[in-house]
């Protein structure tokens, strides 16, 4: 159980187009969903957190307008990289938190690993 | 603020030998604990998590760890070391009922044959 997907899993793309990554929870519903940035042989950096229905909250110094955040329903959140530059390329996990008796678990999914030429 | 301090970058064990990743956090109130391993390429896997109740917590792949309040530390361990281990640990905690998490910086965990 818990299983959470992305899409896709591997994404190159051209300087100033637009790019979609989806993050689903297959076997559960996430109110709550977060967007992560790894750059090679660093930790997790919070990108924002999605709760389903309303706007994301994004961390400090995460651009908004770049990196736009929907979270349609209780199963899919998506990040689209806007206007895509090189130094956008990176790898992006997304997780989607269960409550299970008193505490929420983040479960991740597999990460998108996206390059921009 | 929360934080989480992984203090070894890089860790190599021999296959067989028994293994202890340290982890150190900094949080005012009680603190929800998680150990997550990473494969190259690859998402995160959680190995076990900590809230409350017996400080010594039991978590997949033979992984345990230990909650010691007085030194603020969640040390994973196991016994014996499978080549299969190799892979990045991260240490966590959460806040708002562990909703959101603090990663520390990772341990590299290689295996030698």
């Amino acid at each position: 159980g818990a299983v959470v997907s992305q899409h896709p899993s591997w994404v190159i793309c051209k300087s100033g187009t637009s790019v979609k990554i989806e993050c689903r929870s297959l076997d559960f519903q996430a109110t709550t969903m977060f967007w992560y940035r790894q750059f090679p042989k660093q930790s997790l950096m919070l990108m924002a957190t999605s709760n389903e229905g309303s706007k994301a909250t994004y961390e400090q110094g995460v651009e908004k307008d770049k990196f736009l955040i929907n979270h349609a329903s209780l199963t899919l959140s998506t990040l689209t990289v806007t206007s895509a530059h090189p130094e956008d390329s990176s790898f992006y996990i997304c997780s989607a938190s269960l409550r299970d008796t008193i505490t929420d678990t983040q479960y991740f999914g597999p990460g998108t690993r996206l390059t921009v030429l | 603020a929360q934080s989480v301090t992984q203090p070894d970058i890089h860790i190599t064990v021999s296959e067989g030998a028994s293994l202890e990743l340290r982890c150190n956090y900094s949080y005012g109130a009680t603190p929800y604990l998680f150990w997550y391993v990473q494969s190259p390429g690859q998402g995160l896997q959680l190995l076990l998590k900590y809230f409350s109740g017996d400080t010594l917590v039991q978590g997949i792949k033979g992984f345990e760890a230990e909650f010691k309040r007085s030194q603020s530390s969640f040390n994973l361990r196991k016994p014996s070391v499978h080549w299969s281990d190799a892979a990045e640990y991260f240490c966590a905690v959460g806040t708002n009922a562990g909703n959101m998490l603090t990663f520390g910086g990772g341990t590299r965990l290689m295996v030698k044959p």
